[in-house]
C-alpha cells in the first residue's frame, strides 16, 4: 500500500502563514489524485476544508487554500488564528486505493 | 444542507460480526462514490473502503479484505458496512464519507471480550 507523508508537526505565529504538504510514495501528486484536506480538533469529527486540490466548502475560511507545490499537495493557511490549532490530514486517491496521510499537528503560538 | 448519519456500532466480541448503516440526505446520493473511514482511539484517520455510484466497483484496505463488505441502496440513499471476524484492531469510530467530504459524527465499534 502506498504511503502518504505529512509533516508531523508545525508551528505558526498568530497572523502568520504556514504551508502543510502531502506527498506520495508513488511519485508526484497531481490533480488526478484529487487531494483532500481535513481539519480535526480534539473530541470532534473531522471536517473537510479542501477537496479536489483547491476547492473550498462553504464553511471553509478563506484563509485556507489548496494547491500543488513541488510534486506535493499543499494546504496554505494565511493569517493563522488561534482556532486553527488542530490536526490536519490529507487524503489522496491512488490506483485502487485511497490513503490518508499521518496528519500534521499545527500549533498556533 | 447535507446530512450524514451513521447507525449501528457498539460492543462486539472478537470473532463477531456487526453491520453499520449510513443515511445521506441533501445530495444526489446515487452520483457519489461513498467511503468508509475509521479512527482508532488516539490514532489517525484510516480509509476502510469505498464503493462506486452504481455499486459495481468496490475497493478495500488490505487489512479488511475478505472480512468487510460495503454495499449501498441508492433508492434509500443508504450505505452499509458489513464487518465479520472482528478483532481488537478493528476498534474505532467509523465514519461514512461521501465524495466531496461531508462528515457525520461516526459510530464507535468496540471489539472486546
Amino acid at each position: 500500500q502506498a504511503v502518504v507523508t505529512q509533516e508531523p508537526s508545525l508551528t505558526v505565529s498568530p497572523g502568520g502563514t504556514v504551508t502543510l504538504t502531502c506527498g506520495s510514495s508513488t511519485g508526484a501528486v497531481t490533480s488526478g489524485h484529487y487531494p483532500y484536506w481535513f481539519q480535526q480538533k480534539p473530541g470532534q469529527a473531522p471536517r473537510t476544508l479542501i477537496y479536489d486540490t483547491n476547492n473550498r466548502h462553504s464553511w471553509t475560511p478563506a484563509r485556507f487554500s489548496g494547491s500543488l507545490l513541488g510534486g506535493k499537495a499543499a494546504l496554505t493557511l494565511s493569517g493563522a488564528q488561534p482556532e486553527d490549532e488542530a490536526e490536519y490530514y490529507c487524503l489522496l486517491s491512488l490506483t485502487g486505493e485511497v490513503v490518508f496521510g499521518g496528519g500534521t499537528r499545527l500549533a498556533v503560538l | 444542507d447535507v446530512q450524514v448519519v451513521e447507525f449501528g456500532g457498539g460492543l462486539v466480541q472478537p470473532g463477531g460480526s456487526l453491520r453499520l448503516s449510513c443515511a445521506v440526505s441533501g445530495v444526489t446520493f446515487s452520483t457519489y462514490w461513498m467511503n468508509w473511514v475509521r479512527q482508532a482511539p488516539g490514532k489517525g484517520l484510516e480509509w476502510v473502503g469505498n464503493i462506486s455510484p452504481d455499486g459495481s466497483g468496490k475497493y478495500y484496505v488490505d487489512s479488511v479484505k475478505g472480512r468487510f463488505t460495503i454495499s449501498r441502496d441508492n433508492a434509500k440513499n443508504s450505505l452499509y458496512l458489513q464487518m465479520r471476524s472482528l478483532t481488537a484492531e478493528d476498534t474505532a469510530v467509523y465514519y461514512c464519507l461521501p465524495g466531496r467530504g461531508y462528515w457525520g459524527q461516526g459510530r464507535l465499534v468496540t471489539v472486546s471480550s
